[in-house]
């Protein structure tokens, strides 16, 4: 069964300092995998997108690895600042339009 | 900012209404998507389109209707919904192809009274 299962459900930091979410599956065949943020109320956007042969990419303060034979990944934020409250989404991806979404990790900063 | 465009932004329609969500993108995405979302819960696919072709109907109920009009625009046709259809409605674009960054809009706000 397709599964995408995200730790932890909800997780609260002081402001300035790091934390690092995860995410598991079972998707198969693997094409591609992607974190999200979505703040509340508004679309999700995207931070990383990577496939199979990548094993770590950044944007700025964010660095998602992937580990492809375990199927982990985990998206490490740098210097938390307020404005990264919200929740984070692992997509996993089967073709072009197949998309399993894990229920997320609820991110709260605080100051 | 999103490049995804959707209107309105809030709706609330009776379940007798007949009402529409509309989306646009201008990045020559030629796959467009519909999702639902309810509070604390992962969006769930309604309908993709690729090449203004409808290729996946996630068994959603015949009162959501979807319509592509042309490459650009992505609508959803909503008729006597249920109250239970409330939830944030978002629309996606992406390449047609494996590996693309899918770009979500902001999403529609829908309440059904």
């Amino acid at each position: 069964k397709n599964q995408v299962e995200q730790s932890p459900q909800s997780l609260i930091i002081l402001e300035g300092k790091n934390c690092t979410l995860q995410c598991n599956y079972t998707v198969s065949p693997f094409s591609n995998l992607r974190w999200y943020k979505q703040d509340t109320g508004r679309g999700p956007v995207s931070l990383t997108i990577m496939t199979f042969s990548e094993n770590t990419k950044s944007n700025g303060r964010y660095t998602a690895t992937l580990d492809a034979d375990t199927k982990q990944s985990s998206l490490h934020i740098t210097a938390s600042q307020l404005s990264d409250s919200a929740s984070y989404i692992c997509v996993v991806s089967v073709g072009a339009n197949n998309l399993f979404f894990g229920t997320g990790t609820r991110l709260t900063v605080i100051p | 900012d999103t490049e995804v465009t959707q209107t309105p932004k809030h709706l609330v329609m009776g379940m007798t209404n007949k009402k529409s969500l509309k989306c646009e993108q201008h990045m020559g995405h030629r796959a467009m998507y519909w999702y639902k979302q309810k509070a604390k819960k992962p969006p769930e696919l309604m309908f993709v389109y690729s090449y203004e072709k409808l290729s996946i109907n996630e068994s959603v109920p015949s009162r959501f209707s979807p319509e592509c009009p042309n490459s650009s625009l992505l609508n959803l046709h909503l008729h006597a919904l249920q109250p239970e259809d409330s939830a944030l409605y978002l629309c996606a674009s992406s390449q047609a192809r494996p590996g693309n960054t899918i770009y979500f809009g902001e999403g529609s706000w829908l309440t059904v009274v």
